[in-house]
């Protein structure tokens, strides 16, 4: 089945530890993006990627990195600079031409809790 | 900067009633406008997307319209069934600062609870 695989489902981290949670995608997708939403909230755009090798930061990518190494990965580390990090991830991904047209595929989400 | 806002927040009927959802953005100049589902701890599914040349799209019981002008969509969702209860989100596409790439903004969503 073809699709976005996000993993944990859950992930627990320690003050001053950085945890990096997957996405990975069958799609054949060029563009990959993760968001962050918090309780009774929309989606905030942390990083996205239009190509391997290439990322830009979204509107809240302080505490956050990424990279892109292989076309269908792209996994998020959260680092211990992100002060806040208790929240729902969902990774999602797209495919190229008109812009328009094509729809965001969305990963069950991970969801971050600070212990 | 486009902000995208939902209302109601909530929204609770009984079980075949006809409903409509609000969706409001500030910037028309959006490539398209997407309706989501999002069922408790889970990831998004696609509804319906409506381009921006467009102004409704239909799948099913779900008919979205736009109205690029006045910055609103809405969804209808006719004769309402339990399964349908989950939280909807809308989002605007917009050109991202003169790049190729479109920049979805979310509003934050209608829970909705259809009660048998």
């Amino acid at each position: 089945d073809g699709g976005i695989t996000q993993s944990p489902k859950y992930l627990f981290r320690k003050e001053g530890q950085n945890v990096t949670l997957s996405c990975e995608q069958n799609l054949n997708h060029d563009a990959m993006y993760w968001y962050r939403q918090d309780p009774g909230q929309g989606l905030r755009l942390i990083y996205y990627s239009q190509i391997v090798n290439d990322f830009q930061k979204g509107d809240i990518a302080e505490g956050y990195s990424v990279s892109r190494e292989k076309k269908e990965s792209f996994p998020l580390t959260v680092t211990s600079a992100q002060k806040n990090p208790t929240a729902f991830y969902l990774c999602a991904s797209r495919s190229g031409g008109a812009i328009a047209k094509n729809i965001q595929y969305f990963g069950a989400g991970t969801r971050l809790s600070v212990l | 900067k486009q902000e995208v806002t939902q209302i109601p927040a909530a929204l609770s009927v009984p079980e075949g009633e006809n409903l409509v959802l609000n969706c409001s953005f500030t910037d028309s100049a959006i490539y398209n406008l997407q309706w989501f589902r999002q069922d408790p701890g889970k990831g998004l599914t696609s509804l319906l997307l409506i381009q921006s040349s467009q102004r409704e799209q239909t799948s099913g019981r779900l008919n979205a319209s736009l109205d690029k002008s006045s910055g609103r969509s809405t969804l209808y969702i006719a004769a309402s069934q339990p399964g349908d209860s989950a939280t909807y989100l809308c989002a605007a596409l917009a050109n991202a600062g003169g790049t190729s790439y479109g920049k979805l903004t979310f509003g934050q969503g209608t829970i909705l609870t259809v009660h048998p």
